[in-house]
C-alpha cells in the first residue's frame, strides 16, 4: 500500500514564526491530500483539502491566512502554520485518498507542533 | 452536517475481557466508516474498513459491524491483552465527501 511520509515529526517553535510541515506521497500520485489536526486528548478535526494545481478548500473556521497550503505536485503537500501561536500547538496529520472513491485512505505519521 | 459519537469514552477492563465499543452517526449516507488504533503521541493505524454495504468484518481478535440505517458501528474485541491498550477512533466518509469524519474515541486501558 501507499506510504505517506511527514516532515518533520515534532517541532517546537517561538511564538510569532512560521512552520512549515511537509507530507509526501512515496507510493502514488495524489491530487487530493487532507489535513487533520487533533489537541491534546480530542477527536481529529479535518482543517482543509489540498488539491494539486489548484486552491486548497477549506473548512469553517480554519483561516486560510494562517494556513497556508500548497499542493506544489502530486506527492507533495505543505502546510505551513503562519505567525503561530501557543495555541497552534496541536497534532498535524496529513491523509491521502486511496481512489476517488475512498475505499481506503493512507495516512501520515503526525507531526506534533509545540507553540512556545 | 455528519457528527460521530463513541461511548464509552473510557474504558478500563482487566485482561481477558471481551469488550465492545460503541459508535453512532447522524447521517446514514456514507461510503464506509473505519476504526482505527491510536497510541500516544502517535499517528493513527487502520484497524478494520466496513464498506456501506456491508454488515461487518473480521480481523483476528477485531470484529466490526455496521448498521448503517440506524447510524451506529461496534469494534468487538474479545479476549483482551495490555496491548490492546490505546485509543480507537471511529471515522466515516460520508456521501459527497472524501474526507473522514472522526468521533471523539474511547480510550481503552486493559489492566493485566
Amino acid at each position: 500500500g501507499a506510504v505517506v511520509s511527514q516532515h518533520p515529526s515534532r517541532v517546537i517553535c517561538k511564538s510569532g514564526t512560521s512552520v512549515k510541515i511537509e507530507c509526501r506521497s512515496l507510493d502514488f500520485q495524489a491530487t487530493t491530500m487532507f489535513w487533520y489536526r487533533q489537541f491534546p486528548k480530542k477527536s481529529l478535526m479535518l482543517m482543509a483539502t489540498s488539491n494539486e494545481g489548484s486552491k486548497a478548500t477549506y473548512e469553517q473556521g480554519v483561516e486560510k491566512d494562517k494556513f497556508l497550503i500548497n499542493h506544489a505536485s502530486l506527492t507533495l503537500s505543505t502546510l505551513t502554520v503562519t505567525s503561530a501561536h501557543p495555541e497552534d500547538s496541536s497534532f498535524y496529520i496529513c491523509s491521502l485518498p486511496d481512489t476517488p472513491r475512498t475505499d481506503t485512505q493512507y495516512f501520515g505519521p503526525g507531526t506534533r507542533l509545540t507553540v512556545l | 452536517k455528519q457528527e460521530v459519537t463513541q461511548i464509552p469514552a473510557a474504558l478500563s477492563v482487566p485482561e481477558g475481557e471481551n469488550l465492545v465499543l460503541n459508535c453512532s452517526f447522524t447521517d446514514s449516507a456514507i461510503y464506509n466508516l473505519q476504526w482505527f488504533r491510536q497510541d500516544p503521541g502517535k499517528g493513527l493505524t487502520s484497524l478494520l474498513l466496513i464498506q456501506s454495504s456491508q454488515r461487518e468484518q473480521t480481523s483476528g481478535r477485531l470484529n466490526a459491524s455496521l448498521d448503517k440505517s440506524s447510524g451506529r458501528s461496534t469494534l468487538y474485541i474479545a479476549a483482551s491483552q495490555p496491548g490492546d491498550s490505546a485509543t480507537y477512533l471511529c471515522a466515516v466518509v460520508s456521501t459527497g465527501r472524501r474526507a473522514l469524519t472522526f468521533g471523539s474515541g474511547t480510550r481503552l486501558q486493559v489492566q493485566p
